[in-house]
């Protein structure tokens, strides 16, 4: 059975970077079918996609958040890891990693979420 | 950039069909799917390609996707199927969700 675990710091300070790490297991990262996407919901209000990223490196990015956003894979980890910088308090959320199938578009598998809060 | 639309709000009572939409341009040209999100929890796959239900999700929720409006039906509605929904698409390497839709059974 597929899992993912999203881990990092759940407070973070205004204007610093937010880091999370998504780690699969039961699967692999490495395989042709799957993008790995994150996304996060602010408390109270709905899905905001943030991006995706192939094994390969390939990525693809929500343009709102396009020049905040990097994210990466570590296939020999088998992780793949969520950098958002220049936060504020909007970026307080619940964020989700989840495994996307790349032909179709949906997302199957998702973590449990964690919830980041932006706050001095 | 692309949208989806769907009702803030559905209520239904137990035992009846319970309809919800999602609205976006040729939103048939593409796949559509449907996620249905509990309180504290994540959200689950319930329609995958329109019409595809996973395994383990029960029959009585059914997809259909034309024109620029893809529909996500519950039959025989039950009180656990209170939830928030989600419709998703993919369009050009780009994920979007709809803003999601509260389906009260009451």
């Amino acid at each position: 059975q597929l899992q993912l675990q999203e881990s990092g710091p759940g407070l973070v300070k205004p204007s610093e970077t937010l880091s999370l790490t998504c780690t699969v297991s039961g699967g692999s990262i490495s395989s042709s079918t799957y993008y790995w996407g994150w996304i996060r919901q602010p408390p109270g209000k709905g899905l905001e996609w943030i991006g995706s990223i192939y094994y390969s490196g390939s990525t693809y990015y929500n343009p709102s958040l396009r020049i905040r956003v990097t994210v990466s894979v570590d296939t020999s980890k088998n992780q793949f890891s969520l950098k958002l910088s220049s936060v504020t308090a909007a970026d307080t959320s619940v964020y989700y990693c989840a495994r996307h199938v790349a032909t179709s578009g949906y997302y199957d598998y998702w973590g449990q979420g964690t919830l980041v809060t932006v706050s001095s | 950039s692309y949208e989806l639309t769907q009702p803030p709000s559905v209520s239904v009572s137990p035992g009846q069909t319970a309809s919800i939409t999602c609205s976006g341009d040729k939103l048939g040209d593409k796949y559509a799917c449907w996620y249905q999100q509990k309180p504290g929890q994540s959200p689950v796959l319930v329609i995958y390609q329109d019409n595809q239900r996973p395994s383990g999700i029960p029959e009585r929720f059914s997809g259909s996707n034309s024109g620029n409006t893809a529909t996500l039906t519950i039959s025989g509605t039950q009180a656990m199927d209170e939830a928030d929904y989600y419709c998703q698409a993919w369009d050009t390497s780009t994920v979007v969700f709809g803003g999601g839709t509260k389906l009260t059974v009451l």
